[in-house]
Formats: structure tokens, C-alpha cells, sequence
């Protein structure tokens, strides 16, 4: 198995600009979380999914952030626009039941809006 | 809802020395507990896990955790510290059948030669 996929590893860009980070979990996996992680507030969960279904997105801290999984093999984040404060490691992670396997996660997206 | 708590967000040990890294837990009923390790530039990676079988856990790197639901912790030891123990440490609690995990802020642990 290849793990959690995110892509891609780094991703430099204007702000203003649109960023997608995509994520690919692990087959058979039916959860998918998305977190974001900063020196100042560690890691945070922005949203997760059960079944391709967005179940909490109240860690999404505004309206600039969206997410999406149109199928069990894919989700994006989506930031439009971007802003230099957005600057952050993202992790996707997926886990399956039983629940006790926990999470596994991806090696993450290092974002920098310049 | 579940939380944990992870005493000291930084830890220094020399190498060859006693590993210790705290967490405590909140929970209404019996949880899932884990430990992850985050190594420089990478992700988060499963180090140990309690699901309710033996109060002792024994995980990958000679790291091991015990249970204890008098004292509601989970804290991680390990006998001698190496060098390549340098890394951040989150704790993590979870209830059955509610898939959402509470991490900890993290400790990170210094190895010093």
C-alpha cells in the first residue's frame, strides 16, 4: 500500500492566487481529515469527511477555504484567495472501521503564500 | 467531548537516558488512546495505540506506554534515548465509534549527545 498521497510536497505562490491541494487515501479507508499545522497553533483539524461526506468543516477558518471529495479515492483543499497567513504544512490523513486502527497520514503539502 | 493533555511542550534528555513524555486524557467512557511521532519534514507516524486489550503497549523504536485509568494517563517511555529520537511526540485520544481523534499540542524532545 502507498499510503496517503498529497500533493504536491511544496507549493510556493502569490497571494491571491488560487491554491488545490489534493489528497489520495488509502484504499478502503472511508474517513478523510484534512489538518493544517503552524508553529503558533500547532495542529489544527479543518474538516473531515465519512463516506465522501463532509461531516465538520467548523475548523475551516474562512470562507477563502473549501474541500471537497467527489469520490472515495480523492479530495482537494481548495484556498481562493490566498493570503500569506495561509502559509502552513497541510496533512490529509484517512482511517477506517474499527476505528481503533487510528489515523494514518499523509507526508503533507508545506504551503507558502508570499 | 474527549481532550488530552500533554505536560510540557518541550523535553531535554542526554542520550542514553530515561525517555518520559506525559499525557493525560479526558473521556466519559473507556478510550482509544494513541501516540504518534512527527520526525522533521514529515508526517504524522502511528508510534503505539490502546484499544482496550493490555494496559501495557509496546510500539516500534523501543517506545512503550502504559494505561492507567485511575490516573486517566497514557504517558511514553523509553529506556535509552538515541539520537535519532529527536522528534515532536502528539498524544491522541479517541472513543469507539466516534471517529474523530483529539490530539495534543505536541512535545518535542531534544536529544542531547
Amino acid at each position: 500500500d502507498a499510503g496517503v498521497i498529497q500533493s504536491p510536497r511544496h507549493e510556493v505562490t502569490e497571494m491571491g492566487q488560487e491554491v488545490t491541494l489534493r489528497c489520495k487515501p488509502i484504499s478502503g479507508h472511508n474517513s478523510l481529515f484534512w489538518y493544517r499545522q503552524t508553529m503558533m497553533r500547532g495542529l489544527e483539524l479543518l474538516i473531515y469527511f465519512n463516506n465522501n461526506v463532509p461531516i465538520d468543516d467548523s475548523g475551516m477558518p474562512e470562507d477563502r477555504f473549501s474541500a471537497k471529495m467527489p469520490n472515495a479515492s480523492f479530495s482537494t483543499l481548495k484556498i481562493q484567495p490566498s493570503e500569506p497567513r495561509d502559509s502552513a504544512v497541510y496533512f490529509c490523513a484517512s482511517s477506517f472501521p474499527p476505528f481503533g486502527y487510528g489515523y494514518t497520514f499523509g507526508s503533507g503539502t508545506r504551503l507558502t503564500v508570499v | 467531548a474527549q481532550s488530552v493533555t500533554q505536560l510540557g511542550s518541550h523535553v531535554s534528555v542526554s542520550e542514553g537516558a530515561l525517555v518520559l513524555l506525559r499525557c493525560n486524557y479526558s473521556s466519559s467512557v473507556p478510550p482509544y488512546l494513541f501516540w504518534y511521532v512527527q520526525y522533521p519534514n514529515q508526517g504524522l507516524q502511528l508510534l503505539l495505540k490502546y484499544t482496550s486489550a493490555a494496559t501495557l503497549v509496546k510500539g516500534i523504536n523501543g517506545f512503550e506506554a502504559e494505561f492507567k485509568k485511575s490516573e486517566t494517563s497514557f504517558h511514553l517511555t523509553k529506556p535509552s534515548a538515541h539520537m535519532s529520537d529527536a522528534a515532536e511526540y502528539f498524544c491522541a485520544v479517541g472513543l469507539y465509534g466516534n471517529n474523530r481523534l483529539a490530539f495534543g499540542k505536541g512535545t518535542q524532545v531534544v536529544v542531547i549527545p
